[in-house]
């Protein structure tokens, strides 16, 4: 079983609508990273949390430590938010990443 | 704003040939990491690096990997006989504290022809 699970593993959406990808764990960790892939490879860094709800313009990321489990949110989307979306859990040290879902937003 | 900076942005290499990935990591940050990424996979962890020595490494980084950071702005990749499976984006990148947000660079594309 692999640490991280994301899902779904793809979207498509019609841009506007409100999008949620979900990551769940197995191990104890302390704090999730969601992070942003661009089509060129780019990795941006969008939240770190270890509890609670964090925003930032239209995203919207929660975790439940408890249920080990995390969303992100993206309200209003645009077809500028394509792009493939991870979570990473940070144990001791290392960050261990999920496989990732790709997010397709058509006008 | 200040940024990881990588270079090359692609490099291709014979099969058996060294290669020094090179990166510049925020000037104050203090946590410094390398990270790949095989085509159509995720992102895996090699190797963090703090106070000049590694503080952890994955199985992947073997004895044909090596890190330096050669003066007070490079952080550097070595792999030293390069295999075909090397072939991957590389990543790095750099934080202030050690459970904190980490920062990533554009990444190297490694071809190992």
């Amino acid at each position: 079983k692999n640490e991280v699970e994301q899902s779904p593993q793809n979207l498509t959406a019609q841009e506007g609508e409100f999008i949620t990808i979900n990551c769940s764990y197995s191990v104890g960790i302390s704090a999730l990273h969601w992070l942003q892939q661009h089509p060129g490879g780019g990795i941006v860094s969008l939240f770190m949390l270890s509890s609670g709800k964090k925003k930032h313009g239209r995203l919207i990321a929660t975790i439940n430590i408890q249920e080990k489990h995390s969303s992100l949110h993206i309200t209003a989307s645009h077809p500028r938010d394509s792009a493939v979306y991870i979570c990473a859990v940070k144990g001791a040290q290392k960050l261990v990443f999920g496989q990732g879902t790709r997010l397709t937003i058509n006008p | 704003e200040p940024e990881v900076t990588q270079t090359p942005s692609h490099q291709v290499t014979q099969m058996g040939q060294e290669v020094i990935l090179r990166c510049v990591p925020i000037s104050n940050h203090l946590y410094f990491y390398w990270y790949r990424q095989i085509l159509g996979q995720k992102v895996e962890f090699l190797v963090s690096f703090y106070n000049n020595e590694i503080s952890e490494k994955s199985e992947i980084f073997d004895d044909q990997f090596s890190v330096e950071r050669p003066d007070g702005s490079n952080f550097t990749l070595k792999i030293r006989s390069t295999k075909l499976e090397d072939s991957a984006m590389y990543f790095c990148a750099s934080g202030l504290a050690g459970g904190g947000e980490q920062f990533f660079g554009p990444g190297t594309r490694l071809t190992v022809l």
